[in-house]
This record gives C-alpha cells, structure tokens and sequence, in this order.
C-alpha cells in the first residue's frame, strides 16, 4: 500500500518568505507528527496530532510556524516569514496511535537562502 | 542534559564483527523504546521495538536497562550494509511524543 508522501520534496525561498509543507499520511492512521531535522542533527519533535484531539504543540519553535490537520488525513506545516535558521529536512510521520510505530515520508528539504 | 544521549560514533567495524550501541534516557517515567536505521538523506525506519525482557531479530538484539536507564543494541556478523545511522527513541508515559536521540553512526567496512 502506499506510504506516507510529502510534497514539495526540494523547497528553495527566499528569508522572509512564507512556505507550506504537505504530508499525506497512510489512510486510516490516526496519529500524525512534524520533526525537524538539521544537518547532522537528530530529530526534533514539531507537532503532534491525533485523531479529533487538540494537537500537541509544544515543540514548535516560534508563532511563526503553524500546522493544521483537515479531516483527520492531508497536515500542512506552514512557516511564516522564514529565516536561515529554518534550513533543514522536515518529516513527517504517521502511525495507528498509541505508542506504536511510526512510519516515516520522505521529508521535505527547505533551503532558506 | 537531553532527553536521550547517544555516543555519535563513527563505530567504524570490519564485516563479521559485533557492535553494541546504548544509549541514555534521562526520564526515569519513559515507557517505550525504539531503534529506527536511517541511511544517508533517507528517512528513518523502524528497526525493533525495546522490551522490557529484550528481544532479538535475527542478527539484531536489543536490551532495556531500566535501572541505570539505558538501551542497547547489538549487532551481530556485521554487513556492509547495516551502514546506516541508528536512532534510539524514548516514549514518555503519559504522552505520545517520540524523544528521537541524535543517532549512533555505523560504518561496516569490508
């Protein structure tokens, strides 16, 4: 079956600039999350969702990121107004909820020049 | 001190050798564990879950010491291809959030 797509796969902005990160996780998983990952670096937790509950937010950087989950499926992540510092592969990952297994797309890469 | 410690390596090992990696956690409530492999510009992918008894997959064991709050993984008959950076995860009881450590980098050499 298919797996989780993410889309732009390459995204090059300018700073200060705004951009969004699609994910299309696996029909019929209810958890969804967002990492950051810099070069070198290890993952770095972003956002949860799951199912109809209020997301978890707690590892967003700065107001200037955002995510939203329509309909329980397609999460965008959206950056406002982006720095250099933002540069780095965002993943993202689905799973059937709980603390199982996470699968994981192919990530986006965003170059902030 | 971060949430889950991981020596960076590179363990670089000839092929046929055994390598171990552990990592530390420092939340005594954490609660599920993974290993996921992650090759160069790939996204991760699970590898094993950590019980509490351990568990082995083939030439893959991995071992939780809840006492001195640690995980391992030990490889055994190393391939080339078991190259790859190895990322432990603790799960926080409570939560759902996955604490990904920064990863142990394996080089098999021939």
């Amino acid at each position: 079956g298919a797996g989780v797509s993410q889309s732009p796969s390459n995204k090059v902005t300018e700073k200060g600039k705004d951009v969004e990160l699609r994910c299309d996780p696996i029909s019929g998983h209810t958890a969804l999350y967002w990492y950051r990952q810099s070069l070198g670096q290890g993952l770095e937790f972003l956002i949860y969702f799951q199912g109809n509950s209020a997301p978890d937010k707690s590892g967003l950087p700065s107001d200037r990121f955002s995510a939203e989950r329509t309909g329980g499926s397609v999460s965008t992540l959206t950056i406002q107004r982006t720095q250099q510092e933002d540069s780095a592969v965002y993943l993202c990952a689905s799973g059937p909820g709980g603390r199982h297994e996470q699968f994981f797309g192919p990530g986006t890469r965003l170059t902030v020049l | 001190r971060k949430e889950v410690e991981q020596d960076p390596g590179p363990f670089n090992v000839p092929e046929g050798a055994t390598v171990a990696f552990n990592c530390t956690y420092s939340n005594s409530a954490s609660q599920s564990f993974f290993w996921y492999r992650q090759d160069c510009r790939k996204e991760p992918k699970l590898l094993m879950s950590v019980y509490s008894s351990g568990n082995e997959d083939g030439r893959f064991t991995a071992q939780l010491n809840r006492a001195s709050q640690y995980i391992s993984l030990l490889i055994r008959d190393s391939k080339l291809s078991d190259s790859a950076t190895y990322l432990c995860v603790a799960i926080l009881s409570g939560t759902y959030k996955y604490i990904f450590g920064t990863g142990t980098r394996l080089k098999v050499l021939a």
